[in-house]
C-alpha cells in the first residue's frame, strides 16, 4: 500500500546550521508530495510541494526536490533559524482521494 | 480571507461520554476532512465529504464515531461513547476540490478522555 517515512525526531540544531529532513514513499502511480509545517499551538499548513518527478519545491528558504528514481523528498534548508521550529510532516497524494502523512519530524533549533 | 474554524479548542471528558465537534471551512471549498492525530503522529484520515457527500470513510470506526455535514459547510464529528484510546487532536481541514491541492487545516480540538 501507499505509505511515507520520514527520519525520527526530534532534530536539533544551532541557528544557521544546515538542516535534512529525509522523507520516503511507497506509491503506486505518480503520487504529488507535500511538505506541510505545524508550529506550536497551532495547525497544519502548507509549506511547499511538488507535483512531478524532478520538480523542486520551494519556500522560506526550504527546498525539497522529487526523486522518482529513489522516491524520496527530503526536506532542506541551508541556514535554520529559531522560528523554523516546528513539527514537519511529509505527505503523498496518490489520486485516490487520499493525503497520506508521514509519521512528523520535531525541529529544535537553538539561539 | 477566513480559515478552517473549529471549536472547541479543549475537552476534557470521562470514558463512556459523548462528545462532538464542530468545523467551519473556508468559504467555498468543496472538500472537507477530518483527522485523527494521535500524540507523536502524523495525522490519520477519518472522513472526507464531497459538498455534503461522503468520499472515504474506511478508517473511521463506525461503532462510535458519526460525522455529518449538512448543506455542504460545516460538519460536526461526534463520538459516542469516548474511549481512553480516542484521546487524540482532531484537525479539520478543507479544499477546494479534493484533487490533490492544498489542504488548509483548522487549529484543532485536542480531546482528553479520562
Amino acid at each position: 500500500g501507499n505509505s511515507v517515512t520520514q527520519m525520527e525526531g526530534p532534530v536539533t540544531l544551532s541557528e544557521e546550521a544546515f538542516l535534512t529532513i529525509n522523507c520516503t514513499y511507497t506509491a503506486t502511480g505518480y503520487p504529488s508530495l507535500f511538505w506541510y509545517v505545524q508550529y506550536p499551538g497551532e495547525g497544519l499548513q502548507l509549506l511547499l510541494k511538488a507535483t512531478k518527478a524532478d520538480d523542486k519545491g520551494s519556500n522560506k528558504g526550504f527546498e525539497a526536490t522529487y526523486r522518482k528514481e529513489t522516491t524520496s523528498f527530503h526536506l532542506e534548508k541551508g541556514s535554520v533559524q529559531v522560528s523554523d521550529s516546528a513539527v514537519y510532516f511529509c505527505a503523498l497524494f496518490t489520486g485516490g482521494f487520499k493525503t497520506i502523512f508521514g509519521a512528523g519530524t520535531r525541529l529544535f533549533v537553538k539561539a | 480571507e477566513a480559515g478552517v474554524a473549529q471549536s472547541p479548542r479543549y475537552k476534557i471528558i470521562e470514558k463512556r461520554q459523548s462528545v462532538a465537534f464542530w468545523c467551519n471551512p473556508i468559504s467555498g471549498h468543496a472538500t472537507l476532512y477530518w483527522y485523527q492525530q494521535i500524540l507523536g503522529q502524523g495525522p490519520k484520515l477519518l472522513i472526507q465529504f464531497q459538498n455534503n457527500g461522503v468520499v472515504d470513510d474506511s478508517q473511521l470506526p463506525k461503532d462510535r464515531f458519526s460525522a455529518e455535514r449538512l448543506k455542504g459547510v460545516d460538519s460536526t464529528l461526534k463520538i459516542q461513547p469516548a474511549k481512553l484510546e480516542d484521546s487524540a487532536v482532531y484537525l479539520c481541514a478543507s479544499s477546494s476540490t479534493g484533487a490533490g491541492e492544498t489542504q488548509y487545516f483548522g487549529p484543532g480540538t485536542r480531546l482528553l478522555v479520562l
